[in-house]
């Protein structure tokens, strides 16, 4: 099993351009969120699915948009990037909604100039 | 407002001793608490958890401590190794909001273990 991949590793982009951040699972996991990372403010929570079509806000949602068409996949988009978007993000899967134990993946670093 | 607090950003200790890793927390609804472990330039996996029915949970080295009456929980790493040396991020839940499996963490501490 390959776990949670995410792609790109890294990614520079303007102020206003979009993109998204991909995350893939091959555990067959239902619950799937995305992080950021800010230096100081630990794993803060944006977005999170608990199985294919249902998707909810975390913590610091504004900014980001989700969705969750397959049990395997779980993009994450940028809508109009700004610099205080600049973070490590990282996508987390686990078997159910009561299992906390969340596989991480290796992270996407963001730059936004 | 952090819920979940991390307030020593880093700890330093000699190889074979104990490494003691707390946090704090506000939020007297969490009922499920874990620890993850990071090393640089990849995901945090998951380490130890406890249960707030429990005040003790014990795997290897690692022990994890609940004072579900102060709020705070620890981390023991006995002995520590170099191998260690990595950040720590406590993380809680409250299990019975809907089950939806949001965990909230703390700000991290950075271990260091020097040989």
């Amino acid at each position: 099993n390959a776990g949670v991949t995410q792609t790109p590793k890294f990614q520079v982009l303007k102020t206003g351009q979009s993109m998204t951040l991909q995350c893939a699972q091959d555990m067959n996991h239902e619950y799937m969120s995305w992080y950021r990372q800010d230096p100081g403010m630990g794993l803060r929570l944006i977005h999170y699915s608990v199985g294919a079509g249902i998707t909810d806000q975390g913590e610091v949602p504004n900014g980001y948009n989700v969705s969750r068409s397959t049990t395997e996949d779980f993009p994450l988009r940028l809508l109009s990037a700004a610099p205080s978007q600049t973070s490590v993000y990282f996508c987390a899967s686990s078997r159910d909604r009561v299992s906390y134990e969340q596989y991480f993946g290796p992270g996407t670093r963001l730059t936004v100039t | 407002d952090q819920q979940v607090k991390q307030n020593s950003p880093s700890l330093s200790v000699q190889e074979g001793r104990i490494s003691i890793l707390n946090c704090d927390y506000t939020n007297s609804m969490f009922d499920y608490f874990l620890w993850y472990k990071k090393y640089p330039a990849e995901g945090p996996t998951f380490l130890i958890s406890i249960s707030s029915i429990k005040d003790k949970n014990e795997d290897g080295r690692f022990t994890v401590f609940l004072n579900k009456s102060a709020k705070h929980l620890s981390l023991h790493i006995v002995p520590s190794q170099p191998g260690d040396s990595a950040v720590y991020f406590c993380a809680a839940s409250d299990l019975g909001s809907g089950n939806t499996g949001k965990l909230i963490f703390g700000q991290g501490t950075t271990l260091q273990v020097k040989p």
